[in-house]
């Protein structure tokens, strides 16, 4: 159980596209979302938290332009990267937890982005 | 704030040899919940353990024991005979309760273990 899968798992565009990466929780209901942003060598830094059918919450520095999240359901959450641009290749990864307050979170497997 | 400490940032070791891995944290919140994650080289975050500030025994899961200490703010995770697989970073993470409206993981900065054949 507790499986979150993540998709694409690879993605390399040109400077300018848009790109959108999906996270579903597979076999659970997901209260809340999350996305990270991970720098080779480095820990995992918080971007945005989503909830179903609100919008999401950004951590300070984080462009909420920049990054669009949309969590349409208590299954599924997008991370759109508009207007990509080298800077912000990275690898992304999102986490879902069933409830609040001290809820475990799940990892998808993450998403590489690479921005030429 | 919140705070997450792992001063050992990388650990290698000989397959075979036990090894723990320190985690150190701070918080002003009476309740909260520890977790450990295991990122291996594919990238993705395991689940390893999750633990609730009213609970001090220690746990152990197969070759994986954790010591949870409230006087010393510790949280540290023991591998016994580690193997090769067992590489990977580990993370140490705090999760608080009443000062948290998101269920936010505060993460340390993780600890990356070699474990050579």
């Amino acid at each position: 159980g507790a499986v979150v899968s993540q998709h694409p798992s690879w993605v390399i565009c040109k400077s300018g596209t848009s790109v959108k990466i999906e996270c579903r929780s597979l076999d659970f209901q997901a209260t809340t979302m999350f996305w990270y942003r991970q720098f080779p060598k480095q820990s995992l830094m918080l971007m945005a938290t989503s909830n179903e059918g609100s919008k999401a919450t950004y951590e300070q520095g984080v462009e909420k332009d920049k990054f669009l999240i949309n969590h349409a359901s208590l299954t599924l959450s997008t991370l759109t990267v508009t207007s990509a641009h080298p800077e912000d290749s990275s690898f992304y990864i999102c986490s879902a937890s069933q409830h609040p307050f001290g809820e475990t979170q799940y990892f998808g497997p993450g998403t590489r982005l690479l921005v030429l | 704030a919140q705070k997450v400490t792992q001063a050992q940032t990388e650990i290698s070791v000989v397959e075979k040899e036990d090894v723990t891995l320190d985690c150190v944290y701070e918080t002003r919140d009476t309740t909260y919940y520890l977790f450990w994650y295991k990122q291996p080289p594919s990238g993705e975050l395991v689940f390893l353990i999750r633990r609730n500030s009213f609970d001090e025994q220690n746990e152990i899961s197969g070759r994986y024991s954790w010591n949870f200490q409230k006087s010393t703010s510790s949280f540290n995770f023991t591998i016994t005979a580690s193997q090769v697989v067992d590489s990977a970073v580990y993370f140490c993470a705090l999760s608080e309760v009443y000062n948290n409206a998101g269920n936010m993981l505060t993460f340390g900065g993780g600890t990356r273990l070699m474990v050579k054949p």
